[in-house]
């Protein structure tokens, strides 16, 4: 059953904390992309790998976030420090080489902060 | 950069009635239009997609129209089911893939 998992699915924390956000993308999938959903903004898109290279990450706040692959089977998303302004669902996404074939969602990590 | 705009931001339908939810999108360049349905608590699902040199496609009760000129696609859903409680987000991108969303419809079917 091949699907993008997640982890934490949950995570609460005080401001000031570190916070890493797991991806497992899809076996065979090397493109990851990494969304970020609130009510104000809705779905934005934060970085996005093909063949673990980071693409783009102009969606993400430099000083703060960072985002990686260490390996194929791995992505990281890294918020330091966090700040209640980053509470939100983050979610992870793999597609098969290009963006515009489909793109699979993971079922998201709800982080909020104090 | 692209923008995509969606309306309604919700919609009530009776069970058994037609739904549509209209985009509008302002790159050019865009040839990818996907829709996803995103149920509480759980990531969003691809429905359909559409790519730019084709103006409609459907599978079962669901369809997708595209018009280029326009820059505009809509999605279709008939009999509406309660099962199809649930935000729907249009998409565009190019071959990139940076998928721009619009805001999201929030469907109710009622019995």
């Amino acid at each position: 059953d091949a699907r993008v998992t997640q982890t934490p699915r949950h995570k609460v924390t005080e401001m000031g904390q570190e916070v890493t956000m797991r991806c497992q993308p899809i076996l065979g999938h090397n493109t990851v992309f990494w969304y970020r959903q609130t009510m104000m903004q809705g779905l934005e898109l934060l970085a996005y790998f093909r063949n673990r290279a980071p693409l783009d990450d102009s969606g993400m706040p430099k000083d703060r976030f960072s985002a990686e692959m260490p390996d194929a089977t791995l992505a990281t998303l890294k918020i330091q420090p966090s700040e209640p302004r980053d509470s939100a669902v983050y979610f992870c996404a793999s597609a098969f080489d290009r963006g515009d074939n489909e793109q699979f969602f993971g079922p998201g990590t709800r982080l909020t902060v104090l | 950069g692209e923008n995509v705009e969606q309306h309604p931001s919700t919609l009530s339908v009776q069970e058994g009635d037609s739904a549509v939810i209209k985009c509008t999108y302002s790159d050019s360049a865009s040839n990818y239009f996907p829709w996803y349905k995103q149920e509480l608590g759980k990531g969003p699902q691809l429905i359909i997609d559409i790519r730019s040199n084709v103006g409609e496609k459907k599978d079962q009760r669901i369809a997708v129209t595209l018009n280029k000129t326009a820059k505009h696609f809509s999605l279709h859903i008939t009999e509406t089911q309660p099962e199809d409680s649930a935000v729907y987000f249009c998409a565009a991108t190019d071959s990139w893939g940076k998928l721009q969303f619009g805001a999201g419809t929030q469907v109710v079917v009622t019995p």
